[in-house]
C-alpha cells in the first residue's frame, strides 16, 4: 500500500494557462474523490468518481474544470484558462466502497499558484 | 445545507496538558461525523468517525470524541498532548447516503508548548 499519490507537488501557472493534475488513489480503491482546499478554510469537495463513472459534481466545479477516471484507476483534474481565484491545493482521496464503513485516505496534495 | 462550525482558530497548549477542541454541526438528518488532522506537507488523516451507537468514539493517536445531539456538537479531546500533536484539526460532516461527500469545518490550529 503506497498510499494516494499526487502529482504534481506544486504548479505555477500564469492566468489563462491550462493545468492538469494526476491523481493514483490506493490500488482496488473503486471510489476516488477530488477537494479543493483555500487557505484558511477546510477542503471543499469537487467532485467523485465510482470506478470510472462521475457521480457527482459540486457547483463549485465550473465548466473550466474537467475530472476524468478513464479506466477506473488513476484520475486526471483539468482546469482551462486559469484564474487568480483557483489558486488552491486540491486533494485527492480514495476509498473503498462500503457505506458506514467507508474510510477517505488523503494525498498530499497539488498545490496550485495562478499569477 | 449542511455546516460545520470551528470556533476556535488557534488554541495553544502545554506538553501534557489536556485538550478540547471545539466542533458544532448542522445537518438535517443523522449525521457521519469526522476528525481529521493534517500536518504541514501532509495530507489529512482520519482520527475517528462517528456514525452510529456508543456515542464516545475512540480513535486513533489516544484521541476520542463525544456525540452529542442535543448540542450538534462533536467534540475532540485528549487528555494529555504530546508535542507531535501540533497539527491543524479538521471537523467534518457527511450524509449517510452520499458516501464521503463531507463538508469541512475551517480548522483548528493547536500548537503545543514545551
Amino acid at each position: 500500500d503506497t498510499g494516494v499519490s499526487q502529482d504534481p507537488r506544486h504548479k505555477i501557472t500564469k492566468r489563462g494557462q491550462n493545468v492538469t493534475f494526476r491523481c493514483d488513489p490506493i490500488s482496488e480503491h473503486n471510489r476516488l474523490y477530488w477537494y479543493r482546499q483555500t487557505l484558511g478554510q477546510g477542503p471543499e469537495f469537487l467532485t467523485y468518481f465510482q470506478n470510472e463513472a462521475q457521480l457527482e459534481k459540486s457547483r463549485l466545479l465550473s465548466d473550466r474544470f474537467s475530472a476524468e477516471r478513464p479506466k477506473g484507476s488513476f484520475s486526471t483534474l483539468e482546469i482551462q484558462r486559469t484564474e487568480q481565484g483557483d489558486s488552491a491545493m486540491y486533494l485527492c482521496a480514495s476509498s473503498e466502497q462500503g457505506g458506514a464503513r467507508e474510510k477517505l485516505f488523503f494525498g498530499s496534495g497539488t498545490q496550485l499558484s495562478v499569477l | 445545507a449542511q455546516s460545520v462550525t470551528q470556533p476556535d482558530i488557534h488554541i495553544t497548549v502545554s506538553e501534557g496538558a489536556s485538550l478540547e477542541l471545539r466542533c458544532n454541526y448542522s445537518y438535517g438528518a443523522t449525521p457521519y461525523l469526522f476528525w481529521y488532522v493534517q500536518s504541514p506537507g501532509q495530507g489529512l488523516q482520519l482520527l475517528l468517525k462517528y456514525f452510529s451507537g456508543d456515542t464516545l468514539v475512540q480513535g486513533i493517536k489516544g484521541f476520542e470524541a463525544e456525540f452529542k445531539r442535543s448540542q450538534s456538537s462533536f467534540n475532540l479531546r485528549k487528555p494529555s498532548v504530546h508535542w507531535s500533536d501540533a497539527a491543524e484539526y479538521f471537523c467534518a460532516v457527511g450524509g449517510t447516503g452520499g458516501g464521503n461527500k463531507l463538508t469541512f469545518g475551517t480548522g483548528t490550529q493547536l500548537k503545543v508548548e514545551l
